[in-house]
């Protein structure tokens, strides 16, 4: 099973600033990764696909980059809509989940 | 409008079973694999299981496998998972997704069902 780890387990951070999430993986999965964002009461919404293509209707502050076992998702410049909780998540070999970055004001 | 609306969630003991129900609306069914992907109360995602397009292949985590079955209606645009042998560690929000067209990620969500496993 891949296992995926997330960096920071919290980020705090003000709007306007910019925001680096970090995804590791326990073996490579290429470039199979997808960001998804969680707001509170929200289901999950994907963001990233392929480590670095945004999703349909995705602003252009969200970024992602990586490939092999390193990840990163990046928000240039954060909105007050943008803080919750953020996953990443591998195709590779199977389906696996991150345990979450947690973006707090 | 690409929208997915889950039902099926209950209370039950366990051992018991529930049947979870995804019906689709705002684009065509039958042209893309489907999936569930859990949350349980204040944690985070895990998936559950993946069926293609037709319903021919199937794919489950191994904390489901043999107790979980995933199929899926395309006249009625309509998935299932079907629980059986329901664990206290099994209550969780139940999130239908709608994978993508060529790539499969969850592409869309639904707000979800909650199963609740208590004695």
């Amino acid at each position: 099973e891949v296992v995926l780890t997330q960096s920071p387990a919290t980020l705090s951070l003000s709007p306007g600033e910019r925001a680096t999430l970090s995804c590791r993986a326990s073996q490579t999965v290429n470039t199979y990764l997808a960001w998804y964002q969680q707001t509170p009461g929200q289901a999950p919404r994907l963001l990233i696909y392929d480590a670095s293509h945004r999703a349909t209707g995705i602003p252009s502050r969200f970024s992602g980059s990586g490939s092999g076992t390193d990840f990163t998702l990046t928000i240039s410049s954060l909105e007050p809509e943008d803080f919750g909780v953020y996953y990443c998540q591998q195709r590779d070999n199977s389906w696996t989940f991150g345990p979450g970055t947690r973006l707090e004001i | 409008e690409v929208r997915l609306l889950e039902s099926g969630g209950g209370v039950v003991q366990p051992g018991e079973s529930l049947r979870l129900s995804c019906a689709g609306s705002g684009f065509t069914f039958d042209k893309y694999a489907m999936s569930w992907v859990r949350q349980a109360p204040g944690k985070g995602l895990e998936w559950v299981s993946t069926l293609s397009r037709s319903g021919a292949a199937t794919y489950y985590a191994e904390s489901v496998k043999g107790r979980f079955t995933i199929s899926r209606d395309n006249s009625k645009n309509t998935v299932f998972l079907q629980m059986n042998t329901l664990r206290v560690e099994d209550t969780a929000r139940y999130y239908c997704a709608r994978m993508g067209a060529t790539r499969w990620d969850f592409e869309y969500w639904g707000q979800g069902t909650l199963a609740t496993v208590s004695s």
